[in-house]
């Protein structure tokens, strides 16, 4: 059973489009979800922890820039823009099973981002 | 902040041999220490998760140990088999911020039958 789904898997973005990623929490209710980056050396990467609804945070990082929205109890985006071009990139969804002092996350499959 | 240094990158052992990887981090308040397994096209995967140092042998072909005196976590797959090849990581988070979750570079680990 998946706990988190994850749309798109896979996206090719023209340059200098945005594009808006959807994590969804399947059947279950836990308060903090989280987004994590990937960059093709595999190295991982803490985004965001967002908590309730209508939470947003914002980050620049070299080669992208990030908005997070928790938008509802079981729903988490993610928009990506100004990606640099070339660049492919790996946004994985999670979600911490429990109190948030278990520690213990769950991670969906990620969604797979290439700039044209 | 946290840094975590994991080796070696890439790691090729045969069938039956036993694989070892190590990380070593920073924070003297790390709390959790995880391993996860990540295959190809796939999400991570919960191997293990351990907050005391002391060794752990899950029965499902590997071992965890975690120094806290030394800041190091190890995985030693025994026996491995070409099922166990992925990418492994180890993962750190402290007291202060349990979502956060601070990996290492990630090791390849191809089984050779």
């Amino acid at each position: 059973v998946t706990l988190l789904e994850q749309n798109p898997r896979w996206r090719l973005v023209p340059r200098g489009q945005a594009v808006n990623l959807r994590c969804i929490l399947k059947n279950s209710q836990y308060p903090w979800m989280s987004w994590y980056q990937q960059d093709l050396q595999k190295q991982l990467q803490w985004l965001f922890t967002l908590r309730s609804p209508g939470d947003k945070e914002v980050k620049s990082l070299p080669g992208a820039d990030y908005l997070a929205t928790r938008v509802t109890d079981t729903e988490l985006r993610l928009q990506v823009a100004n990606m640099s071009q070339g660049r492919t990139l790996y946004c994985t969804c999670s979600v911490t099973l429990g109190g948030l002092d278990t520690g213990q996350l769950y991670f969906g499959e990620g969604s797979k981002l290439t700039v044209l | 902040g946290e840094q975590v240094e994991q080796r070696p990158p890439h790691l090729s052992v045969r069938e039956g041999d036993s694989a070892v990887i190590i990380c070593t981090y920073t924070d003297p308040n790390s709390y959790y220490f995880f391993w996860y397994k990540q295959e190809p096209g796939a999400g991570l995967q919960l191997l293990m998760k351990v907050f005391s140092s002391t060794e752990i042998n899950e029965g499902q072909g590997f071992t965890v140990l975690l120094n806290k005196k030394d800041k190091q976590l190890s995985l030693n797959l025994t026996a491995a088999h070409p099922g166990d090849s992925a990418v492994y990581f180890c993962a750190v988070t402290s007291s202060s911020s349990f979502s956060k979750l601070v990996f290492g570079q990630g090791t390849s680990l191809s089984v050779v039958p």
